[in-house]
């Protein structure tokens, strides 16, 4: 596609269940990056995806928190059990390639977990 | 521990005014570059900075990188209600990581 697509764009969620976000990249990125950023703060590093491998996962907030990339492209964030402290603006972003190069972002998929 | 810092955090200016906006770290960064966010929507590139000492300018905007690369900073001249939004500065450590590190952030409000 054209940009960087996430779904759902809003979900809201009782506590204690499990969600899945949705990434597409822009065709032919091989990073991607997931960010979580709380209501008007800066983005907090989750995890960074090179091809379908994860080379770095300390920004995930818990072992609740997990993701996977297929195919070098699409790549799903799971959360399980969530919490309220989860309800964030979750953000994708792909870049062509690892480091040094303009990421691009989705438009992120809102959490509320009530 | 935040590695890079934005001061001020909120700003609210009248039309026409200038404004400065800063990025400070300790840390030195291969590469910088600013992100302007709108509300319901994911932060937009506005350039990048990789040389120390480098100033580019986009229109109005007229970013600087740092001799050191430890910090940079962006001046709106002229500020519009159009230039309302979340800036946020992100940068790529020296030792050539993926991980981009960003800013905490400054809140703009250009009042017409």
């Amino acid at each position: 596609g054209a940009g960087v697509s996430q779904s759902p764009s809003n979900k809201v969620t009782e506590k204690g269940k499990d969600v899945e976000l949705r990434c597409d990249p822009i065709s032919g990125h091989t990073a991607l990056y997931w960010y979580r950023q709380s209501l008007g703060q800066g983005l907090e590093f989750l995890i960074y995806f090179q091809g379908n491998s994860a080379p770095d996962k300390s920004g995930l907030p818990s072992d609740r928190f997990s993701a996977e990339r297929t195919g070098g492209s699409v790549s799903t964030l799971t959360i399980q059990r969530t919490q309220q402290e989860d309800s964030a603006v979750y953000l994708c972003a792909s870049s062509p390639v690892s480091s040094g190069n303009t990421i691009y972002f989705g438009e992120g998929s809102w959490l509320t977990v009530v | 521990t935040q590695l890079l810092e934005q001061s001020p955090q909120f700003l609210s200016i009248q039309e026409g005014e200038n404004l400065t906006v800063y990025c400070n770290s300790s840390s030195v960064f291969s590469s910088l570059q600013w992100y302007r966010q709108e509300p319901g929507e994911g932060p937009v590139l506005l350039v990048t900075v990789v040389t120390g000492g480098e100033v580019k300018k986009l229109k109005r905007l007229t970013f600087q990188f740092g001799d050191a690369r430890k910090d940079s900073s962006l001046h709106i001249t002229a500020a519009q209600p159009g230039d309302t939004g979340l800036y946020l500065c992100a940068g790529v450590l020296t030792s050539g990581t993926y991980k981009y590190i960003f800013g905490t952030g400054t809140r703009l409000k250009v009042l017409a």
